[in-house]
């Protein structure tokens, strides 16, 4: 099962796109790499997944390298709202373990 | 996501005692998740379940136990609470539709403080 790293922590200005990247140089072939948020400690929330295609919702965009061996998620015009801790996460191929790890705590300044 | 509630949401208890957090979800999932986090770190996977009868251990199940008492329905006990339980505890679903992805929605946990 891959592994992710990401940053420990990053700024961004209110108003500015948040780049937040992870590396998972393990990642096989079928697994997809899934992006989940968590404000304080709040339950963590869902944000977008991708298996080798660049993918956007309403949230976020994300953008998965050719190789899949990084992915960085964009949140295009951050908001104070969006000050939480991402986790960037290839869930266990046979229990679907979300494997959860540090993550990055984003704050966004004004 | 308000699809999945624990009961309770704060819990204080004492070391030797048997407590039991609850979880259920309105979202029709099949599959059913327990998890622990503790300050400043990840989240850990205590069991899961992929139906009523199917329970399994994840990493970290010593000194927990399940029930799966409907689809709906996932329990988790602990025995005899020691305080590094102590905890915020989150349940989470999924359903794994053939050629989509398994994505979890998560409850919006259970604080547990064992003294």
């Amino acid at each position: 099962d891959a592994k992710t790293t990401q940053p420990p922590s990053m700024d961004c200005a209110e108003g500015r796109a948040a780049n937040l990247p992870c590396n998972h140089s393990t990642i096989s072939g079928n697994e997809y790499v899934y992006w989940y948020r968590q404000i304080h400690s709040q339950g963590p929330q869902y944000i977008i997944h991708g298996l080798k295609n660049n993918e956007t919702n309403e949230m976020a965009s994300l953008i998965i390298t050719e190789d899949r061996k990084s992915s960085t998620l964009i949140l295009p015009h951050a908001t104070l709202r969006d000050t939480a801790v991402y986790y960037c996460i290839v869930p266990g191929t046979y229990n679907n373990d979300m494997r959860f790890g540090a993550g990055t705590r984003l704050t966004v300044k004004p | 996501d308000a699809d999945v509630t624990q009961t309770p949401r704060n819990r204080i208890t004492k070391t030797g005692k048997r407590i039991m957090l609850e979880c259920s979800q309105t979202k029709g999932h099949d599959r059913m998740y327990w998890y622990r986090q503790d300050p400043g770190l990840g989240l850990r996977l205590i069991y899961y379940s992929f139906d009523v009868k199917d329970i399994n251990k994840g990493e970290i199940s010593d000194g927990y136990s399940v029930s799966r008492q409907a689809q709906a329905k996932f329990s988790l006990s602990l025995e005899s609470a020691i305080p590094n339980q102590t905890a915020l505890y989150f349940c989470a679903t999924s359903d794994l539709v053939p050629g989509r992805t398994d994505t979890q929605y998560f409850g919006p946990g259970t604080r547990l403080t064992v003294l």
